[in-house]
């Protein structure tokens, strides 16, 4: 079955660049995640997307921004890069259909974004 | 917004023995209570959920309570095995109505650890 793809799996950045990290949904899921993972740290909502619609904002730094397309894949841009950036980045979907909170989220196995 | 607290931070067990995991959640309107095994690396995976009609489901060795007046939901995995060494985290999310806000809260993480 298909998975959720995420691209790249490694980035590695200088301070004060910029990154994008892209996330392709199971195909027909309509809602993406994306989350942030600290070294030895529990994953923090970020952003989400329904229907190419933003839905929802967590703790998402100003320097960040993300978006979904017409194909339903989410790219997420990370600019003026900070070594705290540094972390796993997940993207997860799921098919809500609009009704929320009660479908599993399938998780992308994550870009590892390194900050020198 | 919803605050997740997860016991105990670390656990280790005899293989064969069961272990348990606590967590308590601050937000009523939560009705959705996935666990998820990560091991170092990689990408949460789903282990079990619980939905708020519901009190208790078992999977196998993997059984989840939840006590709704309490606000706290258990995970309980029986006869275990060194396979089952990994991070654990619980997890909760919320129904707003009518658009997708099925954003995770995550707990702090077990780190559980099975002696051969």
């Amino acid at each position: 079955a298909a998975g959720v793809i995420q691209s790249p799996r490694h980035l590695i950045k200088e301070k004060r660049e910029t990154a994008t990290l892209k996330c392709y949904p199971i195909p027909r899921h309509d809602t993406v995640y994306w989350y942030q993972q600290g070294p030895g740290q529990d994953p923090q909502f970020l952003i989400s997307f329904y229907e190419k619609m933003q839905s929802d904002k967590g703790s998402i730094p100003d320097r960040f921004s993300a978006q979904q397309f017409s194909d339903y894949h989410s790219e997420l841009n990370m600019s003026s890069l900070e070594l705290g950036d540094s972390a796993l980045y997940f993207c997860a979907s799921s098919s809500d259909m609009g009704l929320a909170a009660y479908n599993e989220q399938f998780f992308g196995p994550g870009t590892r974004l390194t900050v020198l | 917004g919803e605050n997740v607290e997860q016991h105990p931070s670390t656990l280790s067990v005899q293989e064969g023995d069961s272990a348990v995991i606590k967590c308590t959640y601050s937000d009523s309107a939560s009705n959705y209570f996935p666990w998820y095994k990560q091991e170092l690396g990689k990408r949460p995976q789903l282990i079990i959920d619980i939905r708020s009609n519901v009190g208790e489901k078992k999977d196998q060795r993997i059984a989840v309570t939840l006590n709704k007046t309490a606000k706290h939901f258990s995970l309980h995995i029986t006869e275990t095995q060194p396979e089952d060494s990994a991070v654990y985290f619980c997890a909760a999310s919320g129904n707003a109505g009518g658009t997708s806000y099925g954003k995770l809260t995550f707990g702090q993480g077990t780190i559980l650890t099975v002696h051969p």
